[in-house]
């Protein structure tokens, strides 16, 4: 397993500011995962961010409004760019670790946009 | 392509009482299977997996699952709920060509007293 904290645990922002959110894990691991849930939906993937490659992004994201980095095999930050009320959710970082396939969870970061 | 369901939007049990949570899946190949809890204002916690072996599989806070391979089902299960149970709970399925979880649209647990 491993223990995720996430900065800031939640944040009301301007429309048209940007937010970077930071994921910290206490182990060193290969694959992190940034997600987004909106208020009572499942989780959306936003991206696989993986040491020393660029983040790929799902359907729908894209880096200019989902800026992120990785620049270690412990940390990652996503930016959320010019945010609009659409934006308000929650963003969950995660990693997988060992080949269980099994990922863990950050606490979140509340994120509402007015 | 790949998928999982969760029928059921909520379950209501009292406590005390077995509960069950629905997941049915759908893939291509050997399912990979997951249950995560959420609780209120957290991220979600892993509880269990079955990947292969016994179809029962035991996991945290007395959950545990039966893989069917038949029924392409994956319940969660508890002999006796507790009011601390009230969460929501998604399953999750990896995708065998892209290597992410899908993850189900959750189910909301209520236990009450």
């Amino acid at each position: 397993s491993a223990v995720i904290s996430q900065k800031p645990s939640r944040d009301i922002c301007q429309r048209g500011t940007s937010l970077t959110i930071q994921c910290q894990v206490d182990s060193q691991v290969t694959m992190m995962f940034w997600y987004r849930q909106q208020p009572g939906q499942s989780l959306t993937l936003i991206a696989t961010a993986n040491q020393g490659s660029e983040a790929t992004y799902e359907s729908g994201f894209v880096i200019d409004k989902f800026p992120i980095s990785r620049p270690n095999l412990t940390f990652s930050t996503l930016t959320v760019s010019n945010m609009s009320p659409e934006d308000s959710s929650i963003y969950l970082c995660s990693v997988r670790t060992g080949g269980g396939y099994e990922q863990y969870f950050g606490p979140g970061t509340r994120l509402t946009v007015t | 392509a790949q998928s999982v369901a969760q029928p059921e939007d909520q379950v209501n049990v009292a406590e005390g009482n077995p509960l069950t949570v629905k997941c049915t899946y759908s893939v291509s190949g050997n399912p990979y299977l997951f249950w995560y809890v959420q609780y209120p204002n957290r991220g979600l916690q892993f509880l269990l997996k079955y990947i292969t072996g016994d179809n029962l599989v035991k996991g945290s806070y007395g959950f545990e699952a039966e893989f069917n391979k038949s029924q392409t089902s994956f319940h969660l299960k508890k002999p006796s709920a507790l009011v601390s149970d009230s969460a929501l709970y998604f399953c999750a399925v990896r995708d065998d060509n892209t290597d992410k979880l899908i993850f189900g649209t959750g189910t909301r647990l209520q236990v009450f007293p």
